[in-house]
C-alpha cells in the first residue's frame, strides 16, 4: 500500500522569503504522479503543482517548484518570494498510474503561515 | 464555467438522522470522487463513480454509507443513522475523463457536524 508522509505539521516564513515543505512517500509502483495541493481557510482544495514520476525534470509553476528525488522517494515543495496569500494548509498527494481510477493518497498536511 | 458545486456548505444532524450531501460536477464531467477529511487529518478516498456506476468504493464504510451518480442530476453521498464520528468535511472532485492529463476539480466541501 502507498503512504505519504509530511513530517512538518506547522511551518512559518516571513513574507518575501523562501520556504521548503517536505514530503516522502512509499510505493512499489514505478509509474505514478505526485501533487501538492493548497487548502486556504476557504477550504477549497487547489492544485499547486504536479510531477510525473517518469520525468526527471523538476516541475515548476511560477514561484512554486519541487525537488523530486525518485530514488529517495522524496517530493519537497519550494515556495519562493512567499506572499501572505500563501498562508494555507499544504497537502502532498500520490496517485498511481494504473487503470482509470485516479484515487489520491494524501499526507496529513503542513500548515504554513506567512508572516508580514 | 461553474466549478464543482457542493451543497450544503454546512450540515448539522443529530445522531441517528440521515445526511445527504450533493455534488454537481463541472458540466460535462462524468467522473466523480468523494473524499472525507477528518479533523487534523488529510483526505481519505471514499468512492469513485462514473455516470450510473460505482467503480471503486473501497474507501467507503460498508454500513450506513452509500453513493450514487445518476444519469441526470448531482452525485449524492448518503449517510444513514449518523454518529459523532461521521463529523468531517466531505469533498467531491470531478474530471472530464479518466485520463491522467484531465485535471481534477475540487468543490469547497460540505462540513458535516453530528450533535
Amino acid at each position: 500500500a502507498q503512504t505519504v508522509t509530511q513530517s512538518q505539521p506547522e511551518m512559518s516564513v516571513q513574507e518575501a522569503e523562501t520556504v521548503t515543505l517536505s514530503c516522502t512517500y512509499d510505493t512499489s509502483e514505478s509509474n505514478y504522479y505526485l501533487f501538492w495541493y493548497k487548502q486556504p481557510p476557504s477550504r477549497q482544495m487547489i492544485l499547486v503543482i504536479r510531477q510525473e514520476a517518469y520525468k526527471q525534470q523538476n516541475a515548476t509553476e511560477n514561484r512554486f517548484s519541487v525537488n523530486f528525488q525518485k530514488a529517495a522517494k522524496s517530493f519537497s515543495l519550494k515556495i519562493s518570494d512567499s506572499q501572505l496569500g500563501d498562508t494555507a494548509m499544504y497537502f502532498c498527494a500520490f496517485m498511481k498510474q494504473a487503470g482509470n481510477n485516479r484515487k489520491l493518497i494524501w499526507g496529513l498536511g503542513t500548515s504554513l503561515a506567512v508572516n508580514p | 464555467n461553474a466549478g464543482v458545486m457542493q451543497n450544503p456548505r454546512h450540515l448539522v444532524r443529530r445522531r441517528g438522522q440521515e445526511a445527504r450531501l450533493r455534488c454537481s460536477p463541472v458540466k460535462g464531467h462524468s467522473h466523480v470522487y468523494w473524499y472525507r477529511q477528518l479533523p487534523e487529518e488529510g483526505l481519505k478516498f471514499m468512492v469513485y463513480l462514473q455516470k450510473e456506476n460505482i467503480i471503486d468504493e473501497s474507501g467507503m464504510p460498508k454500513e450506513r454509507f452509500s453513493a450514487e451518480f445518476p444519469k441526470e442530476g448531482p452525485s449524492i453521498l448518503r449517510i444513514q443513522q449518523v454518529v459523532r464520528g461521521d463529523s468531517a468535511a466531505y469533498f467531491c472532485a470531478s474530471s472530464e475523463q479518466s485520463s491522467y492529463n484531465s485535471p481534477l476539480h475540487f468543490g469547497n466541501g460540505t462540513r458535516l457536524t453530528v450533535t
